[in-house]
């Protein structure tokens, strides 16, 4: 079965410091791969998505990046993070192509002080 | 733009009771439908999923899919306080990304 890993599970970061969070799948091949942002009490924000090794399109022009530097890894990463990047991180997957539903990881807590 | 619609509540039954969630989309080409269920402070869980016109039951939960009237419902049979949660409903379009509607807040009253 399938299985998708995110951490760290919690993360508390002064403003202007790097950021990255890294996102795993198991149990599947050339899966398509999703960032989204939650912040409190709002609905899901389409960050970056993936289709393939080193192939990512991004949805929201902001200080954030994306890279997938493995088949069934994906990473979330940031130069200098701001206070409005604060928020609860999730990744997801899909089988890629057709109608298949999506998945999400537990997700990254991340407060910016 | 494309876009999901759910009203926020909070939507409040009794423990027992049918909690009917609705939620509209503005994409008529949207091809599959998905409810998730989303815990205080947890990762949204896939509960329902449909694709073609009319009901989908599974267990407690029946999902209804209207495609003429761009409508997806979910009804939750016999409530339960442990189905208190917020509840997203998702679109897809083939070759597209998930569409998210903002969510309803369900409480279960005991």
């Amino acid at each position: 079965s399938q299985t998708i890993h995110q951490w760290p599970a919690t993360l508390v970061q002064p403003v202007g410091s790097p950021l990255s969070l890294e996102c795993t799948v198991e149990g599947t091949s050339n899966p398509n791969l999703y960032w989204y942002r939650q912040a409190a009490g709002r609905g899901l924000q389409l960050l970056f998505y993936s289709v393939g090794i080193g192939q990512i399109s991004s949805e929201v022009p902001q200080n954030l990046s994306a890279s997938r530097p493995q088949d069934r890894q994906f990473i979330l990463s940031s130069k200098k993070l701001l206070l409005s990047d604060s928020g609860f991180y999730l990744c997801a997957w899909t089988v890629a192509g057709g109608y298949n539903e999506q998945f999400f990881g537990p997700g990254t807590r991340l407060t910016v002080l | 733009q494309k876009e999901v619609e759910q009203n926020s509540g909070p939507l409040s039954v009794p423990e027992g009771a049918i909690a009917s969630l609705n939620c509209t989309y503005s994409d008529r080409g949207s091809q599959s439908f998905f409810w998730y269920r989303q815990y205080s402070g947890k990762s949204p869980e896939l509960i329902m999923f449909i694709y073609s016109n009319g009901d989908k039951e599974d267990g407690r939960f029946t999902a209804q899919l209207n495609k003429a009237s761009q409508y997806v419902s979910l009804l939750i049979r016999d409530s339960q306080p442990s189905d208190s949660a917020t509840y997203l409903c998702a679109v897809h379009n083939y070759g597209q990304n998930f569409v998210f509607g903002p969510g309803t807040r369900l409480s279960v009253l005991p």
